[in-house]
């Protein structure tokens, strides 16, 4: 079992809509948890990060824990052209290293 | 703002040769890492450094070697340039425990 696991997609979204972006994570005992965006090209760019279980908003995304679940997830609302991208979870191990998701490619349609 | 630069975004070298990676952050962080990107894998952690002179393995550090002579700069080093060394590679800066990446190079091996 991968450490962190993603749906590779691709996902497509209609503009305006909800997209749904789901991660599972196997080290019941990770605390932080992280939503990089990857443009084509670029590197990732951090959108947020999440600690405590429950959901945290940051404008149209919501990052939501479930620690018991083990999966984290992150909701853009409001769906943009401009969030198509491809979206990295990521897991605190130890106490510095991010260990990535293979992340999921989102398109969101016109 | 938090800014990562690395020393070159396209590389081709030889079968062989000896590559150095560049990497510099203007921030003051002490953790600093270098990673590889490839389509199927996602981002793989080749080494990290916690401080000057300070250095640990990441998940695939075959093949490679590190060196952090001044806090603000990290270099990986291709002792053998090899065809399977072709790839993404990324820099990060950590503000623990987000971590901001430079742009990238893109290492070709021929």
């Amino acid at each position: 079992q991968k450490e962190v696991e993603q749906n590779s997609g691709p996902l497509s979204v209609p503009e305006g809509a909800i997209a749904s972006l789901n991660c599972t994570y196997s080290d019941r005992g990770s605390q932080s948890f992280f939503w990089y965006r990857q443009y084509s090209g670029k590197s990732p760019e951090l959108i947020m990060f999440i600690y405590s279980n429950g959901d945290k908003e940051d404008g149209r995304f919501t990052a939501q824990l479930n620690k018991a679940s083990q999966y984290v997830s992150l909701l853009i609302r409001d769906s943009q052209p401009s969030d198509s991208a491809t979206y990295l979870c990521a897991v605190i191990q130890g106490a510095q290293k991010l260990v990535f998701g293979q992340g999921t490619r989102l398109t969101i349609n016109p | 703002d938090v800014k990562v630069t690395q020393s070159s975004r396209y590389l081709v070298k030889r079968t062989g040769e000896k590559v150095f990676l560049e990497c510099v952050q203007d921030m003051d962080h002490e953790n600093m890492f270098w990673y590889r990107q490839d389509p199927g894998l996602g981002l793989r952690l080749i080494y990290f450094s916690y401080d000057v002179k300070m250095k640990e393995k990441g998940d695939i550090p075959e093949g490679y070697s590190v060196s952090r002579e001044k806090k603000e700069r990290f270099s990986l080093i291709l002792e053998s340039a090899s065809t399977n060394q072709t790839s993404m590679y990324l820099c990060a800066s950590s503000l623990a425990p987000e971590q901001f990446f430079g742009p990238g190079t893109r290492l070709t091996v021929l």
